[in-house]
């Protein structure tokens, strides 16, 4: 059972543009949402993260937007640049991250010059 | 400050045999996570170390095994490999369990 579904599995921006990737989840006892940047032959590296009781996180360019009525969250890269080129994993956690890390199954993007 | 390490950085072994993965933790950090990514999909929890003891387990069978030794470090084992165990295999460490975990390059296990 999938409980962190990622879409999409690839995108293609133009660099200046807006990337933009959306997670569902299942388990309502999550409460702890991390996104995760993943370089070619590099472990995941912890970008953003958001906590159910805020509806949005900006960190420079990288928004999380959060709709706990609809159980989803996207992240939104603003002003994308052809160094954002990398596989994006969602996560959620219970517990406060006291529970394991269920992650989403990647979307690799792609910022063209 | 050195970040999370793992070795090797890849590997190739055949069906049947054993291997032993290492992790050292980042600084000042003491719970050990390890997690198995498949090509082109998420990483998947195996298990958490804490304290020298295995504190959570994911859907994994027994034939992964694990330790934490008193400076933190960690093992991960696989008995009886099959080709389905060809993944990169993560590690991952925290302040303590809850905090953010941070991430090594991973394992490359290949199996023939």
């Amino acid at each position: 059972q999938q409980q962190v579904k990622q879409s999409p599995q690839s995108l293609i921006v133009q660099k200046g543009g807006i990337s933009i990737i959306n997670c569902a989840y299942e388990n309502t006892a999550f409460d702890y949402f991390p996104w995760y940047q993943q370089f070619p032959g590099k472990g995941p590296a912890l970008l953003i993260a958001i906590r159910p009781d805020v509806s949005e996180k900006k960190e420079g360019r990288f928004t999380i937007s959060f709709n706990k009525s609809a159980k989803q969250f996207s992240l939104h890269i603003m002003d994308s640049q052809p160094g954002d080129s990398a596989t994006y994993f969602c996560a959620a956690t219970e517990n406060s991250g006291y529970s394991t890390l269920t992650f989403g199954k990647g979307t690799m993007l792609l910022v063209s010059p | 400050d050195a970040g999370v390490t793992q070795s090797p950085t890849h590997l190739i072994k055949t069906r049947g045999q054993q291997v032993t993965l290492r992790c050292s933790p980042k600084s000042g950090h003491d719970t050990v996570s390890w997690y198995q990514q498949a090509l082109g999909q998420g990483p998947q929890f195996i298990f958490q170390y804490y304290e020298e003891e295995e504190r959570q387990r994911g859907n994994f069978p027994d034939r992964f095994s694990g330790h934490q030794f008193p400076n933190y470090s960690s093992e991960l084992n696989v008995n009886a490999l099959l080709l389905g165990d060809s993944a990169l295999y993560l590690c991952a460490s925290s302040l303590t369990p809850g905090k953010p975990q941070h991430f090594g390059d991973g394992t490359r296990l290949s199996i023939l």
